[in-house]
């Protein structure tokens, strides 16, 4: 079936360090990914979008690459800020758009923590 | 940027008692979903919603779920009777086709006791 796999349950770094977040998922096709944020107390976010038309995405400072070879969407940053903690979700799309009505199926969360 | 609103943000209940969960989407929007999180989980789809009807639904949308949107007003998740495995954060989502953003709303933790 679909799935997503974050295997970094949390990640602490101090401002201005590299951040890199991996994520690899399993489905037939070419999916939809993205990674979506959540801060505290709120809802998850569009954070980013790749599709297998442009393979790369990027918002804020965020990259993430979509390596169909790897089945692999890995999330970085080059340099992190204290405001960037939150939980980071590698989501699924939909492999065709209309039929499933857009049903996104989330990876278990990273949460990051950055120091001052 | 839009906005997807539900009340109340909280819900302490009785197990076997009747709940309705409010959300209130974005005003353009067509499709609606509800996910479920528990603490400490993923964050798990329930069932999307179009045009008055359920589109698909997951595993976890049980015979004791219903959701609706009567005339425009708000889109709810209703359950009855709740049962403690129920005891979640849900959260409201809407995008205003298949292939847009889906813009999710603070959720609403239900503690069902």
């Amino acid at each position: 079936g679909n799935s997503v796999t974050q295997m970094q349950g949390q990640v602490t770094l101090s401002e201005e360090e590299f951040l890199f977040i991996n994520c690899t998922y399993s489905t037939t096709g070419y999916p939809t990914l993205f990674w979506y944020v959540q801060y505290p107390g709120e809802g998850p976010q569009l954070l980013l979008k790749v599709t297998t038309a442009n393979n790369k995405g990027s918002s804020r400072g965020f990259e993430a690459t979509y390596d169909k070879g790897t089945t692999s969407f890995h999330l970085q940053k080059a340099s992190v800020q204290e405001s960037d903690s939150a939980v980071y979700y590698c989501v699924l799309g939909p492999l065709y758009y209309g039929g499933s009505g857009n049903k996104l199926i989330f990876g278990t969360g990273t949460l990051l923590s950055v120091k001052p | 940027g839009p906005k997807v609103l539900q009340i109340p943000s909280h819900q302490i209940i009785d197990m076997g008692q009747m709940v309705t969960l409010n959300c209130d989407p974005v005003s353009n929007h067509l499709y609606f979903y509800w996910y479920k999180q528990i603490l400490g989980q993923q964050m798990e789809f329930l069932v999307n919603f179009y045009n008055g009807k359920v589109m698909e639904k997951s595993k976890l949308f049980k015979d004791q779920f219903s959701v609706e949107r009567p005339d425009g007003s708000y889109f709810t998740l209703k359950i009855q009777p709740t049962a403690l495995e129920d005891s979640a954060v849900y959260f409201c989502a809407s995008s205003r086709d298949t292939n847009t953003e889906v813009f999710f709303g603070k959720g609403t933790r239900l503690t069902v006791v």
